[in-house]
């Protein structure tokens, strides 16, 4: 079936550092790709909706300067998290749009997530 | 706008238990609905599918039906395993052909032996 790569699986860093997740389906092209974010306890939030070759679409509420997605290829998103502050810590989780062999209906993959805690 | 509504948990359960965690959901039009599954430590899995009414998703021993006339997808499964222990969210995708995920809250399953 489809797989998602996330990388890294977690990471730790500094206070004011950028850090860069990365989204790959592995086996299938995505020409849309979304990021979610997961607070302790709690669901998963949109962030936001990355189409291949243009612009990312944020939700409300989202720091799109504080969170850059690009998608460059059908097969790979990234995330960064600019100037990361301790707030930022959480769970990130991206999903690519694939569609299903028998009811040609859209399904989500989802990627391991990636667990990022700012010090 | 679309949303969907779970049981709240934790649901505490002995193993070989029946397990029901309700799912219901308000939404336009005819959308898909999913069950999706959480380990520990680990990201979102897929668990389940159905993409109309009185279509019935199963894996792994776990069962939901779309019910539209009651809105709601509930996820059971006959005799749990502690390996079954772990977050389960409902989820739709709007009919729209916009294919974002509106997630509910999750239902954290423990499971004893």
């Amino acid at each position: 079936g489809a797989v998602v790569s996330q990388h890294p699986s977690w990471v730790i860093c500094k206070s004011g550092t950028s850090v860069k997740i990365e989204c790959r389906s592995l086996d299938f092209q995505a020409t849309t790709m979304f990021w979610y974010r997961q607070f302790p306890k709690q669901s998963l939030m949109l962030m936001a909706t990355s189409n291949e070759g243009s612009k990312a679409t944020y939700e409300q509420g989202v720091e799109k300067d504080k969170f850059l997605i690009n998608h460059a290829s059908l097969t790979l998103s990234t995330l960064t998290v600019t100037s990361a502050h301790p707030e930022d810590s959480s769970f990130y989780i991206c999903s690519a749009r694939d569609i299903d062999g028998l009811s040609g209906a859209n399904v989500l993959t989802f990627g391991a997530g990636s667990r990022l805690t700012v010090l | 706008g679309d949303s969907v509504t779970q049981m709240e948990g934790p649901v505490t359960l002995s193993e070989e238990a029946f397990l029901t965690i309700n799912c219901t959901y308000t939404a336009t039009g005819y959308p898909s609905l999913f069950w999706y599954v959480q380990y520990p430590g680990e990201g979102l899995q897929l668990l389940l599918k159905a993409t109309k009414a009185d279509d019935k998703g199963s894996n792994k021993g776990f069962e939901a039906t779309y019910r539209k006339e009651t809105t709601s997808f509930h996820l059971e499964k006959g005799s749990v395993q502690v390996s079954d222990s772990a977050v389960y969210f409902c989820a739709l995708s709007g009919s729209s052909g916009y294919s974002t995920l509106t997630f509910g809250k999750g239902t954290m399953l423990l499971v004893s032996p």
